[in-house]
């Protein structure tokens, strides 16, 4: 399968600890995004990156998450001290970069659940 | 700002029956509009999307979908429904002229569709 993945499919945790996300783009895609989905709402962007540069981040994004892409593949998505509120699914897509109509291909997602 | 709005949260159509689902966007340029679907466990999968020239346009599993600038909307619809189209709905907009995919997508709520047999 050569999609977007992300592990884990689903992360149960306890407030106030830390979990880390990861995210497999297509391979040679060079934009990945993350964005959060819950329940009853479409998907929220969070931020994206091209090769290793974050971009752009929302103002979703609190000072308690925290996105790498370090060598331009992989991408990891850390939650520090999580709140309930926290509680969603985190979806990664990525895209090739070049063109003006690039879709974005989304991976199944990691959902949180926070205790 | 710019949005999207489904006014529909769920829908119920007959297998075999024809499908519309509506979408309306608020956005000051020309917009870049997108419809994915999402199953139980699966990840978003595009649709159909609309960057320029004609209105109507064509996706996969025979849906099509109009825009309609007048209107601010973007209409999915399907001539003849399966049980397998059963799934959640969402209409997007790419929010920057020339969309590259750079720009993030903003996801309406969605619309669930439910097949009845």
């Amino acid at each position: 399968d050569t999609g977007v993945s992300q592990d884990p499919r689903h992360k149960i945790t306890k407030r106030g600890q830390n979990v880390t996300f990861r995210c497999d783009p297509i391979s040679e895609h060079n934009r990945l995004y993350w964005y959060r989905q819950t329940l009853g709402q479409g998907p929220e962007f969070l931020t994206y990156f091209q090769n290793e540069a974050q971009l752009e981040k929302s103002r979703l994004l609190s000072d308690r998450f925290s996105a790498e892409r370090p060598k331009g593949s992989f991408s990891t998505l850390e939650i520090q001290r999580t709140e309930q509120g926290d509680s969603a699914m985190y979806l990664c897509a990525s895209s090739p970069g070049q063109g003006d109509n690039n879709e974005q291909f989304f991976g199944p997602g990691t959902r949180l659940t926070v205790l | 700002a710019q949005s999207v709005t489904q006014p529909d949260i769920h829908i119920t159509v007959s297998e075999g029956a024809s499908l519309e689902l509506r979408c309306n966007y608020s956005y000051g340029a020309t917009p870049y509009l997108f419809w994915y679907v999402q199953s139980p466990g699966q990840g978003l999968q595009l649709l159909l999307k609309y960057f320029s020239g004609d209105t109507l346009v064509q996706g996969i599993k025979g849906f099509e979908a109009e825009f309609k600038r007048s209107q601010s909307s973007f209409n999915l619809r399907k001539p003849s429904v399966h049980w397998s189209d059963a799934a959640e709905y969402f209409c997007a907009v790419g929010l920057s002229p020339g969309y590259s995919s750079a720009s993030k997508i903003i996801f309406g709520s969605g619309t669930r569709l439910s097949i009845r047999p």
